[in-house]
């Protein structure tokens, strides 16, 4: 099976622009949850989608959002980008919501 | 909400020797704990998990213990290697998952 795949692997914009990262899940897999990765703060939840529908939401500004398609895929938006919004946004697919696999990520810089 | 406390933040160890890494939890009512390895520009990759019905699990040189009335897991590598230097993230889950703040194991050759 094909790992979970972020696009695109690098993204380079500027301050109060917008931005949508996308994330294709395992095959099968209908949990998809996002993280974002610094190196002050590790891997923090943003939020996890299953089925379309959004479970649980972690503890980020309304400027974060996202959505699952029925095909399972997911996309993550930031709008107004703020300089601290540079990471490494993680997607991680589950069949069941426990066992999780991660992608190889989308590195956000904000200048 | 849950919060993963994890111990310590870098752990040097010589080549062959033992490396064990300490989280604690605090939601009674996580039941996943899985961990996670981390090396320099890849994603973070599953090497092992337990559920909270099992107290210990072991896979080759890797092993995992979990104390659900302490609210603590450990991971054990046992004979490491230098590949096995790498960032490690323990992480609890009763959905969604909760992670550590992660620990840096350098194995010394």
């Amino acid at each position: 099976k094909a790992g979970v795949t972020q696009t695109p692997r690098y993204l380079i914009k500027t301050r109060g622009q917008q931005v949508t990262l996308s994330c294709s899940p395992i095959s099968g897999h209908r949990s998809v949850s996002w993280y974002q990765q610094t190196p002050g703060q590790g891997l923090q939840f943003l939020f996890e989608y299953f089925s379309e529908t959004q479970r649980n939401k972690g503890n980020f500004p309304g400027r974060f959002s996202g959505r699952q398609f029925s095909n399972s895929r997911s996309e993550m938006n930031v709008s107004t980008l703020e300089l601290g919004d540079s990471a490494l946004y993680l997607c991680a697919s589950s069949a069941t919501g426990l066992r999780t696999f991660f992608g190889q990520g989308t590195r956000l810089t904000v200048v | 909400g849950e919060n993963v406390e994890q111990h310590p933040s870098t752990l040097s160890v010589q080549e062959g020797d033992s490396a064990v890494i300490k989280c604690t939890y605090s939601d009674s009512a996580s039941n996943y704990f899985p961990w996670y390895k981390q090396e320099l520009g890849k994603r973070p990759q599953l090497i092992i998990d337990i559920r909270s019905n099992v107290g210990e699990k072991k896979d080759q040189r890797i092993a995992v213990t979990l104390n659900k009335t302490a609210k603590h897991f450990s991971l054990h590598i046992t004979e490491t290697q230098p590949e096995d230097s790498a960032v490690y993230f323990c992480a609890a889950s009763n959905t969604p998952l909760v992670f550590g703040k992660g620990t840096r194991l350098s194995v010394i050759a």
